[in-house]
Formats: structure tokens, sequence, C-alpha cells
């Protein structure tokens, strides 16, 4: 069965520091990964995806996430965070079979220091 | 620029009573997912439609939750009766398989006395 693991619960960082959410996968076929966001009293907003082609994804609002097949993971990165960047971030996987219902995970709350 | 809206945005209702939340989906949008949102137990997948056909709803307490698509711009989730631990936010997405992303509604804030 398809899973994802956000092992953090809240990621700290100072305000222009590079940021890491952390995601690992466990799927039975080919991966297709998600990365989305949730602001307060807000519904969740796509970031990015993974669904074949170049490791480096690149998204929205400067955020980019790297898939390791090897490391079974798809980590969310920016290079220099930003006070806005605050906000509940979701990593979540496809099922593969074939009814296209993702498999969220228990999503990682993200505080950028000023 | 296209959204899912959702109605109501609040509700509070008190324990027994029926609740019924509305989604209008993006138009074109042929799949429509109901979440559920809480703390304790994070963001759950009650049920799944394509093309107005319920293809997974076995994440939704079958007892008192029901879910329809009565056309291709309203999806809606009924709870009879209402209990508190129902109390949660409630969302809908819509999307499109061929685009392989799905957009959130707003929500609706269910708290249940």
């Amino acid at each position: 069965a398809q899973s994802v693991a956000q092992p953090e619960d809240q990621v700290n960082v100072a305000e222009g520091n590079p940021l890491t959410v952390k995601c690992t996968y466990s799927v039975s076929g080919n991966p297709y990964l998600f990365w989305y966001v949730q602001y307060p009293n807000r519904g969740l907003q796509f970031l990015l995806k993974y669904i074949t082609g170049d490791n480096l994804v690149k998204g929205s609002y400067g955020f980019e996430a790297e898939f390791n097949k090897s490391q079974t993971s798809f980590h969310l990165k920016k290079p220099s965070a930003l006070v806005s960047d605050s906000a509940l971030y979701f990593c979540a996987v496809r099922d593969d079979s074939g009814t296209y219902k993702y498999i969220f995970g228990t999503g990682t709350r993200l505080k950028v220091l000023a | 620029d296209a959204r899912v809206t959702q109605t109501p945005r609040h509700k509070v209702t008190e324990m027994g009573q029926e609740v019924t939340m509305r989604c209008q989906p993006i138009l074109g949008h042929n799949t429509v997912f109901w979440y559920r949102q809480t703390m304790m137990q994070g963001l759950e997948l009650l049920a799944y439609f394509r093309n107005r056909a319920p293809l997974d709803d076995s994440g939704m307490p079958k007892d008192r939750f029901s879910a329809e698509m009565p056309d291709a711009t309203l999806a809606t989730l009924k709870i009879q009766p209402s209990e508190p631990r129902d109390s949660a936010v409630y969302f809908c997405a819509s999307g499109h398989p061929t685009r392989d992303t799905q957009y959130f509604g707003p929500g609706t804030r269910l708290t249940v006395l």
C-alpha cells in the first residue's frame, strides 16, 4: 500500500536561511508525488508535483523539491525562507490503482522567524 | 480565476441535527473529493466521485454520512444525525485526472455542540 511520512511535526528556520521539509514515500509502482501548502483558515494550495523527468522539480513561490528514488524521498526546499512562508505543508502520493486518490502525510508546520 | 466554492463557511449546530455542506467544483473538473481535517487525525479522505459517480466512500461513516453529486456543478455532504465528534473542517477538492492536481475549496468549519 502507498504511504507518505513527514517525520517532523514542526520546522523552525530563520528568515533568509534555506529551508527543507522532509517527506519519504512508499509505493509499489512509479511514484506520483505532490506538495501542498495550507495557510491559516484556508484550503490546501498546490505547490509542485513530480510525475517523471528531472529529479529537481520547481514550483510556486520559489519552492522546489528533490526526488530521490534510492532514498524514496521527496524533500521540499527553498534557498531563502520568508516569514510569509510560515504555514502547514503536506506531502502526498497519488494512489497508483488508477483512482487518482491522494494519500496525504500528516503535515509539517513551518515557522520562519524574523 | 476558477475556484472551488464551499458553503457554508462556518456552521454551528447541536448534536442530533442534520448538517448539509455544499461544494461547487471548478467547471470542467470531473473528479470531486471530500476530506475532513482535524488536529488529531489530520487530513482524511471521506469520499471520491468521478463523473458524478461515487468511486470510493470507504472513509466515511456510513450510518450517518452521505455524499452525492446531483449534477456536475454541485456536490453535497450530509451528516444526519450530527455528533460532537464530527466537529472538524470539511474540504471539497476538484480535479481532472489528466492534470493530476487537486484544487481545494476554503472549507466548512463545523462545530457540533
